[in-house]
C-alpha cells in the first residue's frame, strides 16, 4: 500500500494569517496524482487543489496553494488569508489508477 | 446534480446482525470505492471496484463484503459486524480519468454494540 505521511496532527493559524500543512509520500511511480481534501464537521469531503505528478508547475486554486517536490515527494499545501470557514480537517491524498491512499490528516484551528 | 448517496446516514446495530450500507453514483463513473474513517488513522480504503464485476481488496477488506452488479451501485456488506468495525465509512466515486477527483458520499456513522 502506498504511504502517505501527515506530520503535525493540529496547527493553529490566526485569522487572516498563512499556514502550510506538510505531507509526503512513498511511491516508485512517476505518473500519479495528488490530492487535498478538505473535512469540515459536516463530514463531507471537499477537494481543495490536485496536483499532475508529471507538471513542474505548482497548483493554485485561489487561496491555496500547493508546493510540489516531486523528488523529495513532498506536497504541502498553503493556505494564505485564513478565514474561519477554513477550520477543517485536512487529507492529502495520493492517487494510482483506483488506489487512493490518504495520509491521517492534519486538523486546521483558525484562531479570530 | 452530480453526487454519490450513502444510506442510512447513520446506524447502531448488535454483534453479529448481517447489515449493508448501500451507495448509488449518478456520474457513470467506473471506480468506486469504499472507506473507513477512524480518529488518527485518516482514511482506509476497504474495496474498490473498477468497473461493473470488477472488484478487490483495498488495505483493511477483513469482515466485509461488496458487489458491482450494477455500474451506479456498490454495496457494502457486513455479514457478521463486530465492535471493531464501528466507524464512519465513505463511498466514493472517479472516473477513469486519472487527475479527476473522487466524489465521495456523505458518510455512513455505523456503531457495532
Amino acid at each position: 500500500a502506498q504511504t502517505v505521511t501527515q506530520s503535525q496532527p493540529e496547527m493553529s493559524v490566526q485569522e487572516a494569517e498563512t499556514v502550510t500543512l506538510s505531507c509526503t509520500y512513498d511511491t516508485s511511480e512517476s505518473d500519479y496524482y495528488l490530492f487535498w481534501y478538505k473535512q469540515p464537521p459536516s463530514r463531507q469531503m471537499i477537494l481543495v487543489i490536485r496536483q499532475e505528478a508529471y507538471k513542474q508547475q505548482n497548483a493554485t486554486e485561489n487561496r491555496f496553494s500547493v508546493n510540489f517536490q516531486k523528488a523529495a515527494k513532498s506536497f504541502s499545501l498553503k493556505i494564505s488569508d485564513s478565514q474561519l470557514g477554513d477550520a477543517a480537517m485536512y487529507f492529502c491524498a495520493y492517487r494510482k489508477n483506483n488506489r487512493l491512499a490518504f495520509g491521517k490528516g492534519n486538523q486546521v484551528v483558525v484562531i479570530p | 446534480e452530480a453526487q454519490v448517496t450513502q444510506n442510512p446516514r447513520y446506524l447502531i446495530t448488535v454483534t453479529g446482525k448481517k447489515l449493508t450500507v448501500t451507495c448509488s453514483q449518478n456520474m457513470n463513473h467506473e471506480y468506486m470505492s469504499w472507506y473507513r474513517q477512524d480518529p488518527g488513522l485518516g482514511l482506509r480504503q476497504i474495496y474498490y471496484s473498477m468497473n461493473v464485476e470488477v472488484t478487490d481488496k483495498g488495505d483493511v477488506p477483513e469482515g466485509y463484503k461488496v458487489s458491482r452488479k450494477e455500474k451506479r451501485n456498490f454495496p457494502l456488506i457486513l455479514e457478521s459486524p463486530s465492535p471493531n468495525q464501528t466507524s464512519l465509512y465513505f463511498c466514493a466515486s472517479s472516473s477513469s480519468v486519472g487527475n479527476t477527483e473522487a466524489f465521495f458520499g456523505q458518510g455512513t456513522r455505523l456503531t457495532v454494540v
